[in-house]
């Protein structure tokens, strides 16, 4: 069965400090992994996706993701946080022959100034 | 703006009566999904339906609710005689057809309150 974990509920990172957003997914075939964010009161915007190719794949805000097939995660990560960056963060997998998206439970991410 | 639009953003409703949540999918998008979010929770997914089709409703209750998607106009959701545990916050995403490696583009969701 498909699946994917957030294991963290929140993440705190200091503004300028490094972050990294962790999920971790199963499936069973080739997967298609995606990153969204969510605003408060807001819709969720797309990120980035891994689909084939360069397992370093760079996304929308300075965002970017790796894709680890060995420890099947695909972690979202940026250099240096923004006060602007703290939101919800969805990790999501859908398996290369299968529509349907699978979702994590959401991580908020707080940068404090 | 050529993005999804939901509509109404915000709902109240009294138990008993009905709701109806509207969706434009994005611009030459013809699939289209509905999802439903509590507050600090994920995305839990309801239906998938294609213009005239419904391909997957495995995640909407057999009760109460439907969805469809007319050859003209927004996909609709339609909740009858809500009640309370109905609040919650209602997303639509749609995407091109048939190549699952493209993203989901979300509207921003119509909050529904249930007094």
């Amino acid at each position: 069965a498909q699946s994917v974990a957030q294991p963290e509920d929140q993440v705190n990172v200091a503004e300028g400090n490094p972050l990294t957003v962790k999920c971790t997914y199963s499936v069973s075939g080739n997967p298609y992994l995606f990153w969204y964010v969510q605003y408060p009161n807001r819709g969720l915007q797309f990120l980035l996706k891994y689909i084939t190719g360069d397992n370093l794949v760079k996304g929308s805000y300075g965002f970017e993701a790796e894709f680890n097939k060995s420890q099947t995660s695909f972690h979202l990560k940026k250099p240096s946080a923004l006060v602007s960056d703290s939101a919800l963060y969805f990790c999501a997998v859908r398996e290369d022959s299968n529509y349907q998206l699978i979702w994590g439970a959401g991580t908020k991410l707080i940068i404090k100034p | 703006n050529a993005g999804v639009m939901q509509n109404p953003r915000h709902l109240v409703r009294r138990r008993g009566q009905e709701a109806r949540l509207r969706c434009s999918p994005m611009k030459g998008h013809s699939h289209v999904y509905w999802y439903r979010q509590l507050p600090e929770e994920g995305l839990k997914f309801m239906v998938y339906l294609q213009k005239e089709n419904i391909i997957d409703e495995s995640g909407m209750p057999k009760e109460r609710f439907s969805a469809e998607f007319p050859k003209e106009g927004p996909s609709i959701l339609r909740i009858q005689q809500v009640v309370r545990g109905d609040s919650a916050a209602y997303f639509c995403a749609s995407s091109p057809g048939g190549q699952h490696n493209q993203p989901q583009h979300f509207g921003d969701g119509t909050r529904l309150s249930i007094l």
